[in-house]
């Protein structure tokens, strides 16, 4: 019940593109839910977030979808660029910093 | 966000010994944790600092092989004890904001020979 399922493991986007990552949860107690993007040798950054009580959060070219419903949330990249290339993890936790995360997905944006 | 740093940012060390990472943190904040990243895996919690108390520590990680000291609320120190080439790994710090937002240091890259 704890566990954060995340896919594609990897994905290439053709420049321009929309990269599409997906999650899915089981613990409906969660509420809160990161997208966190980390580049070869640098710690995570968190990129954006969003909690239950809306369906969608855009910040510039990034999106999170959320589906309270299915328990499932997305990472939509607009536009996509080679400097978007880098893992992407998406995590979950309870309102007390404890952070469930998922596997990861490797990006790669082809020029 | 607070800006998070790391010492060393890299060590190559000889099994059996120990190496301790500082992380400071720019600002004063309550919660502070240690992660264990795998190259080319997820992040794994090690333990949560807690200032002026032992730390708290996930299922599979002990005191003993992972002491770690908060003396402050800008400050925390991760040992790796008695290593062994199974330690090698990216070591993270991070710290926890507002509204159960995490930021995290840049790493320490261990590889215990």
């Amino acid at each position: 019940q704890q566990q954060v399922k995340q896919s594609p493991q990897s994905l290439i986007v053709q420049k321009g593109g929309i990269s599409i990552i997906n999650c899915a949860y089981e613990n409906t107690a969660f509420d809160y839910f990161p997208w966190y993007q980390q580049f070869p040798g640098k710690g995570p950054a968190l990129l954006i977030a969003i909690r239950p009580d809306v369906s969608e959060k855009k910040e510039g070219r990034f999106t999170i979808s959320f589906n309270k419903s299915a328990k499932q949330f997305s990472l939509h990249i607009m536009d996509s660029q080679p400097g978007d290339s880098a893992t992407y993890f998406c995590a979950a936790s309870k309102s007390n910093y404890q952070l469930i995360w998922g596997a990861g997905t490797k990006l790669i944006i082809k020029p | 966000s607070a800006v998070i740093s790391q010492k060393p940012s890299r060590d190559i060390c000889q099994r059996g010994t120990s190496l301790t990472i500082q992380c400071q943190v720019d600002s004063q904040v309550t919660m502070m944790f240690w992660y264990r990243q795998q190259p080319g895996q997820s992040l794994t919690l090690i333990a949560t600092a807690n200032q002026g108390s032992e730390a708290t520590y996930e299922s599979g990680f002990v005191i003993d092989k992972f002491p770690i000291s908060r003396p402050n609320l800008t400050f925390s120190t991760l040992t790796v004890s008695n290593m062994s080439p199974e330690d090698s790994s990216i070591y993270l710090c991070s710290v926890g904001q507002d509204y159960n937002e995490q930021f995290f240091g840049p790493g320490t890259r261990l590889t215990v020979l």
